[in-house]
């Protein structure tokens, strides 16, 4: 069974352009869930998707949107970059109830700002 | 306000021996924990969970312990392998009256293991 796909793999980009990663989760998972590491502020949350409908969000300015497929598949959109968005951007899926509840995740898209 | 706590940056174990990472939260509304293991510039690999509900749960060489009254959980790894090496993140999940899969994560523990 395919895991967690995150493409690209490794992205730079220009301070003030927005930028696009995709996540395809596995198979018959619903729920897709973004996460922004960076070496201050660990791993936090940016916000879930499940059955195309944002279910929750973490306290990141409107700048970081996401939006999920009829297939799952989920994109996060970053507009207007700031040098402080480099991080490595992670995405989970996972089955989308309480049990079970465990997030599988990607490899994750090194964002870099310059 | 870090509601999921990781108090030892750094833990170092010889192989064979146990390993026991220590987790804290201060939320009471989390009702599901999880443990993650990771390697520099990878997403991070579940290892086990536990529900609120239970105070232990084991997989293999992998026991979580959940203190509810001490908020407080810890992953035990008997026998520790050079393998296990790696950054161990502890997580928790929020109980909004509805399923969600949203992690809050400690800080990570880094683990060494010594052969």
């Amino acid at each position: 069974k395919a895991g967690v796909t995150q493409t690209p793999r490794y992205l730079i980009k220009t301070r003030g352009q927005q930028v696009t990663l995709s996540c395809s989760p596995i198979s018959g998972h619903r729920s897709v869930s973004w996460y922004q590491q960076t070496p201050g502020q660990g791993l936090q949350f940016l916000f879930e998707y499940f059955s195309e409908t944002q279910r929750n969000k973490g306290n990141f300015p409107g700048r970081f949107s996401g939006r999920q497929f009829s297939n799952s598949r989920s994109e996060m959109n970053v507009s207007t970059l700031e040098l402080g968005d480099s991080a490595l951007y992670l995405c989970a899926s996972s089955l989308g109830g309480k049990e079970g509840t465990e997030a599988f995740f990607g490899q994750g898209t090194r964002l870099t700002v310059v | 306000d870090q509601q999921v706590k990781q108090n030892s940056p750094s833990l170092s174990v010889q192989e064979g021996r146990i390993s026991i990472l220590n987790c804290d939260y201060t939320n009471s509304m989390f009702d599901y924990f999880l443990w993650y293991k990771k390697y520099p510039a990878e997403g991070p690999t579940f290892l086990i969970s536990i529900s609120s509900i239970k105070d232990k749960n084991e997989d293999g060489r992998f026991t979580v312990f959940l203190n509810k009254s001490a908020k407080h959980l810890s992953l035990h790894i008997v026998p520790s392998q050079p393998g296990d090496s790696a950054v161990y993140f502890c997580a928790a999940s929020p109980y909004y009256g509805g399923a969600t899969n949203k992690l809050i994560f400690g800080t990570g523990t880094l683990l060494a293991v010594q052969p």
